[in-house]
């Protein structure tokens, strides 16, 4: 079946730093790929997505690529923010009953 | 747009007794909804899948019977736990699927936080 496996947290960065929380995925076919964040006792937010191969998703300054070649859908932010603090989770959507596979999430901690 | 709201947002009850959680898409039509739980610090784990006017699909080892799924409009799914105990404490969260463009995505409730004591 389908999978998302993503790097375990916690990370913790200073303000300013580079980020990224690498996610990779197994599917068959040609999933849709998303970044969701959650902050602390919120639901989740969609925070960027990419529905084919090479697209880029971007939003509030982070951005991941779809990369087919290598199943992956690494999130990057140049500039990380005491605010961007959460817990970001990686997903794929494979099937016409947009049924979301999440991975395990990955918690940010950003220092100032 | 695309807004889902979750009632009551947190809730305590005792023991034995049972709770309803609602899950409403505020300005769009969801004929499917999902209810997901979420353990502290750990993802998210589909319960089942709610369609509106027709019996919820659960996930394998989700007792049917203890969570109550009712869809009978299509922008309102409600999650009942009956006999609640204190191992159903858990954040409960809700999605309904709506079209953004020309694609289905799942917009997300805020969650509603069960304390069972």
């Amino acid at each position: 079946g389908d999978s998302v496996t993503q790097m375990e947290g916690p990370v913790t960065l200073s303000e300013e730093a580079f980020l990224t929380i690498n996610c990779t995925y197994t599917a068959t076919g040609y999933p849709s790929l998303f970044w969701y964040v959650q902050y602390p006792g919120e639901g989740l937010q969609l925070l960027l997505k990419a529905t084919k191969a090479d697209d880029k998703g971007s939003n509030k300054g982070f951005e991941a690529t779809y990369r087919k070649e290598t199943t992956s859908f690494h999130l990057e932010k140049g500039s990380v923010q005491v605010s961007d603090s959460a817990v970001y989770f990686c997903a794929l959507n494979n099937n016409a009953g947009n049924m979301l596979t999440f991975g395990g999430g990955t918690r940010l901690m950003v220092k100032p | 747009g695309a807004v889902v709201s979750q009632h009551p947002s947190w809730v305590i009850c005792k023991s034995g007794t049972s709770v309803k959680i609602e899950c409403r898409s505020l300005d769009f039509q969801a004929t499917t909804m999902f209810w997901y739980r979420q353990f502290p610090k750990q993802s998210l784990m589909l319960m089942a899948t709610s369609n509106e006017g027709s019996k919820a699909t659960y996930e394998q080892g989700v007792e049917k019977d203890k969570f109550l799924i009712n869809h009978a409009s299509l922008t309102l799914s409600t999650l009942t736990v009956t006999s609640a105990h204190p191992e159903d404490s858990s954040f409960y969260i809700c999605s309904a699927r709506g079209l953004a463009g020309v694609l289905w995505e799942q917009y997300f409730g805020p969650g509603t936080r069960l304390t069972v004591t």
